[in-house]
């Protein structure tokens, strides 16, 4: 079965600092990724996604994700992060013919402090 | 335009009532899931529509679990005879078909069970 392995849980950093959040897959065919990201009370949203092509995808509000098949890793980086970057970030997978659900990683949550 | 919309935004039960959960997807979107969302479980696949297809129901965690969609819009997410662990908070997602398209998330709806 796929699933999806988000390895920081809490981030904390400060205002300008550069992040990496880790996101790992199980599956051995091809994917869609997606990195999606939860504000305080509102709804997810889709930060940005990789279906094929270049595996540097850019998204949303300076951010971006590398797809890595060697390592069934995309990571979500932003060089210099902001307060309003604080939200939980969720990694997730769907397998083209696998009816479209989306498997979650288990979310990291991160604080920015001004 | 209108997003994803669902309703009650907060439902609070007792243990071993019915509830029902609605969701609006946006017009035009083929393609409705469910998912649950929890602080045990993250967000995990329930439920997905696509058009007339016969609907993926493969994360429905129990048979007290079903949902109907009906004329391929207004989608009902019907829990019996609640438990405490049904506590979570319902999502709504649409996509204008199924496979990997972006999907687009309602509120969602948080069900306690008392």
């Amino acid at each position: 079965a796929q699933s999806v392995s988000q390895h920081n849980h809490h981030v904390i950093l400060s205002e300008a600092a550069s992040l990496e959040l880790g996101c790992n897959y199980s599956y051995g065919g091809t994917v869609n990724l997606f990195w999606y990201v939860q504000y305080p009370g509102q709804h997810l949203q889709l930060l940005l996604k990789y279906f094929s092509g270049d595996p540097l995808v850019k998204g949303i509000k300076g951010f971006e994700a590398e797809f890595i098949k060697s390592k069934f890793s995309f990571n979500l980086r932003k060089p210099s992060v902001q307060w309003s970057d604080t939200a939980e970030y969720f990694c997730a997978v769907n397998a083209p013919g696998n009816t479209g659900k989306l498997i979650f990683g288990q979310g990291t949550t991160l604080q920015v402090k001004p | 335009g209108a997003g994803v919309s669902q309703s009650p935004s907060n439902k609070v039960t007792e243990k071993g009532k019915d509830v029902e959960l609605r969701c609006d997807p946006i017009s035009g979107h083929t393609a409705l899931y469910w998912y649950r969302q929890s602080l045990g479980q993250g967000l995990e696949f329930l439920i997905y529509f696509q058009g007339n297809s016969a609907p993926d129901k493969s994360g429905l965690p129990s048979d007290r679990f079903s949902a109907e969609r009906t004329g391929g819009s207004v989608s009902t997410l019907t829990i019996q005879r609640t438990q405490q662990e049904d506590s979570a908070v319902y999502l709504c997602a649409s996509s204008t078909s199924g496979g990997g398209d972006t999907q687009y998330f309602g509120p969602g709806t948080r069900l306690t069970v008392l």
